[in-house]
């Protein structure tokens, strides 16, 4: 079993849609939750970060971890054509220095 | 800082040919990953550097891999030989390492090709 699992998609949303991106974790000493954005041909870019269970709000982000369910979502609103990216949680343990990603999500935005 | 820059962009080698893919992390940073992606197995970690010191290179998948830092500005991913699984993206990452607020920064990655 992988440490962490994410559906691969890929989503297809319209513009304007909620978009609802999960992983789930098996490893419960993870306390640090990233999720990457990635665009074509492109590293990875981290888009937001949280450390333990909670939610945390960014513009028209909205990162939510569950740790008693070891499951973490990345919500979008108002969805945007520029949103479309692949989308990688990945997940740390105390010592921050090993990260652990997700095979990530490949969502598409339509005009 | 131009952030993290890796070379070549792109690679195509034959079968049995050595490769080596270069790094070069933001400067100040103490940590440096290597990560391969592929579309099965997604992003993998294949080592990760302290101080210039290998910590963890427990996903290096065979010895035909190898990587070193001989500075801190520095490092290198070498396969030999090459074969056409080792095709992939690799990218190398660097971090501060410390604290809540670090994060991994990406290079562009190198895509390899072995024919």
């Amino acid at each position: 079993q992988k440490e962490v699992e994410q559906d691969p998609g890929p989503l297809s949303v319209p513009e304007g849609a909620i978009v609802s991106l999960n992983c789930t974790y098996s490893n419960s000493a993870f306390q640090y939750f990233m999720w990457y954005r990635q665009y074509s041909r492109k590293g990875p870019e981290l888009l937001m970060y949280t450390y333990s269970s909670g939610n945390k709000e960014d513009g028209r982000f909205t990162a939510q971890v569950d740790k008693s369910s070891k499951y973490i979502s990345l919500f979008i609103r108002d969805s945007q054509p520029s949103d479309s990216a692949t989308y990688l949680c990945a997940m740390s343990a105390y010592n921050f220095n090993k990260f652990y990603f997700g095979s990530g999500t490949k969502l598409n935005v339509k005009p | 800082d131009a952030g993290v820059i890796q070379s070549p962009r792109h690679e195509v080698t034959e079968m049995g040919q050595e490769v080596t893919l270069r790094c070069k992390p933001i400067s100040g940073h103490d940590y440096l990953f290597w990560y391969r992606q592929t579309m099965m197995r997604g992003l993998e970690l294949l080592i990760y550097f302290n101080n210039n010191v290998p910590i963890d290179d427990s996903g290096m998948p065979e010895d035909r891999f190898s990587a070193k830092m001989p500075n801190a500005s520095f490092s290198n991913l070498k396969i030999q030989p090459s074969e056409p699984r080792d095709s992939a993206v690799y990218f190398c990452a660097s971090s501060l390492g410390q604290g809540r607020d670090t994060e991994a920064f990406f290079g562009q990655g190198t895509r390899l090709t072995v024919v």
